[in-house]
């Protein structure tokens, strides 16, 4: 059965400073992976999606991701990040049959 | 933009009452989802359609039933409300697995 599992449930860093989300997934085939972000109040915004060619993949708002298949990762990055930055950001899975699997969610937090 | 549009923001039903949440979008997508979002959890798929009569269990089916008789439009049904079903539901479509899901806003349910 194909799963996400997003291992950091809250993660707090200075403004400026850059950042690591992490997710690692299962899927029996090759994955279609993506990036959301949800701020308070608000709906779930895409941030970046993979599904063929290149592994290092760009998004909105500066953040990347980078597509491992011997490590069924799918990290998000930002080199410096920003108070508005602070949301809760989920990593979902798909692939040919259409079933789209959530992670549980890392909040972020931002300190000035 | 794509539209995915959810019958009510908010709803207070009362334990035993049969529940019935509406999903409708506007861009002829193929794939129609219903998950459920509580704080820790993340996005829970109940079920999902990948075509007009056509419906998969999710990860969390039990308790729901669901109907898409025509292609925009995906209804959640809840048989016998009970309190554990008091949550955040949200609906989304997307086109293809390959690609982005567009969300509706959610609708807020309490059972009481």
């Amino acid at each position: 059965a194909q799963s996400v599992t997003q291992p950091d449930i809250h993660i707090t860093v200075s403004e400026g400073a850059s950042l690591e989300l992490r997710c690692n997934y299962s899927y029996g085939a090759t994955p279609y992976l993506f990036w959301y972000v949800q701020s308070p109040g608000q709906g779930l915004q895409l941030l970046l999606k993979y599904f063929s060619g290149d592994t290092l993949v760009q998004g909105i708002k500066g953040f990347e991701a980078e597509f491992k298949r011997s490590q069924s990762s799918f990290n998000l990055r930002k080199p410096s990040v920003h108070w508005s930055d602070a949301a809760e950001y989920f990593c979902a899975v798909t692939g040919t049959a259409s079933k789209l699997t959530f992670g549980t969610g890392t909040r972020l937090q931002v300190t000035l | 933009d794509v539209k995915v549009t959810q019958s009510s923001r908010y709803l207070v039903k009362r334990t035993g009452e049969k529940v019935f949440l509406e999903c409708v979008q506007d861009m002829d997508h193929e794939n129609m989802f219903w998950y459920r979002q509580d704080p820790g959890l993340g996005l829970r798929l109940i079920y999902f359609s990948y075509d007009v009569k056509m419906k998969e269990k999710g990860d969390i089916p039990e308790g729901y039933s669901v109907s898409r008789e025509k292609k925009e439009r995906f209804s959640l049904i809840l048989e016998s409300a009970s309190t554990n079903q008091t949550s955040m539901y949200l609906c989304a479509s997307s086109l293809s697995g390959s690609e982005r899901a567009f969300f509706g806003q959610g609708t807020r349910l309490t059972v009481v």
